[in-house]
């Protein structure tokens, strides 16, 4: 069955730093992948997405790349800010599922 | 600006009250979804919608019903509240894509607290 696997948290980084977020999947088919972002007492919004293998998404100085051969589709930032602090959460469309992880805490410190 | 409303950010009920959370979108998507959040739990799907009047069981379905008389409403009703329905429930609408489901929109959520 589909399942998405992403690392726990919560993650601590000071301002400026490199961020990853590990995040792997399982997949029957050919998924669309999300990562989204929730903010303390908000709901979740959409960071970014890729709909097929090798595609890039990216939005506010996120990427993440779509990588089939290693089924991954790793978080990363060159430089985070003390805005970033919220939980980032993975997730997976496929034939009529959907799939999260179960969220990453990011804390940014100034 | 696209958007997910839901009645109550903050609701308080009693054990054995009927609760009802409302849910409206206006993007005039099929697909509209319930979930419920829980520290370390992440978020469990209890009931989705893809065409008005249909509805399917999400993973934690017991305790709850929904309804979907109108294409833009949602509606999740807590027959009888118990305390381990304490929660955040969070609605989200979305349209097909290219994988199945395309992004989904959130509405804010609203904390339940069951006494």
């Amino acid at each position: 069955g589909n399942s998405v696997t992403q690392m726990e948290g919560p993650v601590t980084l000071s301002e400026e730093a490199f961020l990853t977020i590990n995040c792997t999947y399982t997949a029957t088919g050919y998924p669309s992948l999300f990562w989204y972002v929730q903010y303390p007492g908000e709901g979740l919004q959409l960071l970014l997405k890729a709909t097929k293998a090798d595609d890039k998404g990216s939005n506010k100085g996120f990427e993440a790349t779509y990588r089939k051969e290693t089924t991954s589709f790793h978080l990363e930032k060159g430089s985070v800010q003390v805005s970033d602090s919220a939980v980032y959460f993975c997730a997976l469309s496929d034939q009529g599922e959907i799939i999260f992880g179960k969220g990453t805490r990011l804390h940014i410190l100034p | 600006d696209v958007k997910v409303t839901q009645s109550s950010r903050y609701l308080v009920k009693r054990t054995g009250e009927k609760v009802f959370l409302e849910c409206v979108q206006d993007m005039d998507h099929e697909n509209m979804f319930w979930y419920r959040q829980d520290p370390g739990l992440g978020l469990r799907l209890i009931y989705f919608s893809y065409d008005v009047k249909m509805k399917e069981k999400g993973d934690i379905p017991e305790g709850y019903s929904v309804s979907r008389e109108k294409k833009e409403r949602f509606s999740l009703i807590l027959e009888s509240a118990s305390t381990n329905q304490t929660s955040m429930y969070l609605c989200a609408s979305s349209s097909l894509g290219a994988g199945g489901y395309d992004e989904q929109y959130f509405g804010p959520g609203t904390r339940l607290t069951v006494t």
